[in-house]
Formats: C-alpha cells, sequence, structure tokens
C-alpha cells in the first residue's frame, strides 16, 4: 500500500471553528487531492495540488483551502465549519496527474462531524 | 468527460464469477478505462486499467470491446472480502478523473 496517513482520523467539532486536516506521504508524488464522500453524492473533488506551493480548486472548493509548503504534506483547512461540511474526508495522491491514465493512491480517510 | 453507468447494486454467491458492466458511450479517443474498489470505511483502492481488449492483473480482469463503448470488470471466485463499492471511471475533466456513485457488490455465503 501506497504509505499516505491522514491525521486526525475521527474529529468532533463546533460550527464555527476552524479545523485542519493533515495529510502526509512518503511516496515523494507530485500530485495529492483531497476528497469529500458524502451518502448518494460519490467522492467530489475539493481542491488538488501539483507541486510545492501550486494548487488549485476542485468541484466543491467554497468553505475550504489548502497549503502545501512541503512534498510530502497537504493540509485541508475549514476556516469556520459548517454542518454541511461533516463528510469523511479522503487525501490521495498521484505520480503524474495524467487525467484519465492516472492511478490514484488514497489515505485511510478522515471522518469529521461538525455540531 | 464520457458519462458512465453501471449497476447500483449487484449480489452473488461465494465462489462466483461476478461481472460488472459499465456503460460509456461517448468515450473519447485517448480515454482510458479504471476501475477502483472501496471496502466499507476506507478510501477508494486502483484495481485494473485498460484502454482496448483485455487486461488482467492477479485481482481482476477487464474486458473493453472494439468500440469501446462498454467495459466489464470480471472478479473470479469471489468471496465474501470482495463485498465493496466497484467505481467505474472513464476519461477526465480538466485531466481530474471523477467518481460516480459505484456499483455495491455484496457477495453472500
Amino acid at each position: 500500500d501506497a504509505g499516505i496517513t491522514q491525521s486526525p482520523r475521527h474529529k468532533v467539532t463546533e460550527t464555527g471553528t476552524p479545523v485542519t486536516l493533515r495529510c502526509h506521504q512518503t511516496e515523494n508524488h507530485r500530485y495529492m487531492y483531497w476528497y469529500r464522500q458524502d451518502p448518494g453524492h460519490g467522492l467530489r473533488l475539493i481542491h488538488y495540488s501539483y507541486g510545492v506551493k501550486d494548487t488549485d480548486k476542485g468541484e466543491v472548493s467554497d468553505g475550504y483551502s489548502v497549503s502545501r509548503s512541503k512534498t510530502e504534506d497537504f493540509l485541508l483547512t475549514l476556516e469556520s465549519a459548517t454542518s454541511s461540511q461533516t463528510s469523511v474526508y479522503f487525501c490521495a495522491i498521484s505520480e503524474s496527474g495524467r487525467g484519465s491514465q492516472e492511478t490514484q493512491y488514497f489515505g485511510p480517510g478522515t471522518r469529521l462531524l461538525v455540531l | 468527460l464520457a458519462k458512465t453507468t453501471q449497476p447500483i447494486s449487484m449480489d452473488s454467491y461465494e465462489g462466483q464469477e461476478v461481472n460488472i458492466t459499465c456503460s460509456h458511450n461517448n468515450i473519447a479517443t485517448n480515454d482510458y478505462i479504471t476501475w477502483y474498489q472501496q471496502f466499507p470505511s476506507q478510501g477508494p483502492r486502483f484495481i485494473i486499467q485498460g484502454y482496448k481488449t483485455k487486461v488482467t492483473n492477479e485481482v481482476a480482469s477487464l474486458f473493453i470491446p472494439a468500440d469501446r463503448k462498454s467495459s466489464t470488470l470480471s472478479l473470479p471466485r469471489v468471496s465474501l472480502s470482495d463485498t465493496a463499492v466497484y467505481y467505474c471511471l472513464v476519461g477526465a475533466r480538466d485531466d481530474k478523473i471523477i467518481f460516480g456513485k459505484g456499483t455495491r457488490l455484496h457477495i453472500l455465503p
């Protein structure tokens, strides 16, 4: 399995508080992604990174920001958590970012509950 | 981006071969077909990828007809541990793959 860890694995927080999720990889892959998974919606891309300090938005980026200061770490921040951000968050990595030809490797996920 | 259609759910029995078909009528010339597997409480895991004809690995086979408008993931002799959601992905939007809702495969003893 690809060396991807996510922390924390579970978190309960209150509406309006900031939350930061961390993804750490040991594969030295260039591309990193944050997804959220909700019942009825499948996996949706929040933000992704194509290198250190290079990030871009996915399809559901509102309310989220990201940072990547090192190849191995990709942080997802909810500036002011809302109940609609209760979800399971997955980090993924890939070598190439070559669209349909690429293979993404996923982390174990973080379950976030916003009360 | 090619629209994919796959069954919402399937049931099968241990020891059977399971075939999950995905239709993708508007697949583009340079699109690859990729299948991922997701167990409960885990992230998706890459199973197999192909462009045309047949691809086989230690986990599954992928059959792609000449017109590439569909593909079939074949899991030989399934066990209870193959119960999972299986996603068919075709193409990408702005170079980013898109996950649909997948097929929930339930293996019965």
